[in-house]
């Protein structure tokens, strides 16, 4: 068992509707959670954190943390074409541990 | 948010040479900084964790005296590919974390550099 997963994709979405991707994790210790966005060829960049169960909302990104099933999305409201990426989500068990990346889902937002 | 720089940003070289990335913390300082190195179409693998004025930790199956680490300074580090071979053709990312924040702290990520080894 990995110890992030997520499915590959592509998650296509039509522009305007939402995009939901998940991920679940294996280590019960893991504290932080992360989601990246990375555009082909770019390096990934911080779309959210979250570190306690329930939402938070960021702009038009909700992230949703479910400590006891372990599984941890990201919600993409009113996706639009640029949001056409891949998604990573990181899990950390400790501050300054290193970070467990999952395979990645890659959205295709169609006009 | 913080800025992480790395050079070059693409590089190709021939079998055999060695060729150095840098990776620096532009507006804060970094007491670790992590490796990562990314195939086509894969997930990010992290090569090593990178602490300044100590040895770096190295991940499992990644060989310490192929890929050297010098962490000299808070605000960089630096991994050099010894004696490069076309299998270690890849994207290098580098990441740092910020050592003023408390507990939970994020790590940011340099552009990447794309190494091409002919």
């Amino acid at each position: 068992q990995k110890e992030v997963e997520q499915n590959s994709g592509p998650l296509s979405v039509p522009e305007g509707a939402i995009a939901s991707l998940n991920c679940t994790y294996s280590d019960r210790g893991s504290q932080s959670f992360f989601w990246y966005r990375q555009y082909s060829g770019k390096s990934p960049e911080l779309i959210m954190s979250i570190y306690s169960n329930g939402d938070k909302e960021d702009g038009r990104f909700t992230a949703q943390l479910n400590k006891a099933s372990q599984y941890v999305s990201l919600l993409i409201r009113d996706s639009q074409p640029s949001d056409s990426a891949t998604y990573l989500c990181a899990v950390q068990k400790a501050a300054g541990n290193k970070l467990t990346f999952g395979g990645g889902t890659r959205v295709l937002v169609k006009p | 948010g913080a800025v992480v720089s790395q050079h070059p940003s693409r590089v190709i070289c021939k079998s055999g040479t060695s060729v150095k990335i840098e990776c620096r913390s532009l507006d804060f300082q970094a007491t670790t900084m992590f490796w990562y190195r990314q195939f086509p179409k894969k997930s990010l693998m992290l090569m090593a964790t990178s602490n300044e004025g100590s040895k770096a930790t190295y991940e499992q199956g990644v060989e310490k005296d192929k890929f050297l680490i010098n962490h000299a300074s808070l605000t960089l580090s630096t991994l050099t590919v010894t004696s490069a071979h076309p299998e270690d053709s890849s994207f290098y990312i580098c990441s740092a974390r910020d050592s003023e924040l408390a507990v939970q702290e994020t790590q940011y990520f340099g552009p990447g550099t794309r190494l091409l080894v002919l």
